[in-house]
């Protein structure tokens, strides 16, 4: 079991869809991240939010919108996927990057399928 | 940009046998690195944490060394068991950013 839980764990949905990912963390992180990883590759950074405030955005396209909530919640909404956004989306949580002897959490990931 | 590499891509080793994966970054700017183990469809599972600041860190049959200056670290696995079997990945941390390996996928066979 992940300190980090992800929300649902498997997704398939149509290119015109709309729907949401979602992470929660019970750990005090104020440091919240989304990474892609498609099949064979290493992980690749999206979103950062620090202290619930967008920090990092790696020019990802606008039908991924990031939202945080709240210090323990992370949403992910999704509109108008194309077939390569087919990938497991992973969440993760850490102390905000001063505190250099904090690991970052991973949740198991949300699986999601592109039709 | 940092560039992180992971050689090899692949091992495959027998039961017993203690083993090195080998992790280079381009920019020794940083201020961690992590090695990280992820199973098949699953997350990625925290294994060790080194700081700019230390030069190894131990876990058990584990234990990782980092030498900032020339970017290099390693992951040293003992007496390897199959259970031991996943892709290991190690990332470096600058701030909020965190870049990662390829990763090296092992095997250990019984």
């Amino acid at each position: 079991d992940t300190e980090v839980t992800q929300t649902p764990k498997h997704l398939v949905m149509g290119m015109t869809n709309k729907k949401s990912l979602k992470c929660e963390q019970h750990m005090g992180h104020r440091a919240m991240y989304w990474y892609k990883q498609k099949a064979k590759k290493p992980p690749e950074l999206m979103f950062v939010y620090s202290y619930e405030k967008l920090s990092i955005n790696e020019s990802v396209p606008s039908r991924f919108s990031p939202e945080c909530p709240n210090s323990s919640l992370l949403n992910l909404h999704l509109h108008a996927l194309q077939p390569e956004d087919s990938a497991l989306y992973l969440c993760a949580s850490s102390r905000p990057g001063q505190d250099s002897n904090q690991p970052q959490h991973f949740g198991d990931g949300t699986r999601l399928s592109i039709l | 940009k940092q560039e992180v590499t992971q050689i090899p891509a692949a091992l495959s080793v027998p039961e017993g046998e203690n083993l090195v994966l080998n992790c280079s970054f381009t920019d020794s700017a940083i201020y961690n690195l992590q090695w990280f183990r992820q199973d098949p469809g699953k997350g990625l599972t925290s294994l060790l944490l080194i700081q700019s600041s230390q030069r190894e860190q131990t876990s058990g049959r584990l234990n990782a060394s980092l030498d900032k200056s020339s970017g290099r670290s390693t992951l040293y696995i003992a007496a390897s068991q199959p259970g031991d079997s996943a892709t290991y990945l190690c990332a470096v941390s600058e701030a909020d950013d965190m870049r990662f390996g390829a990763g090296t996928r092992l095997t250990v066979k019984p």
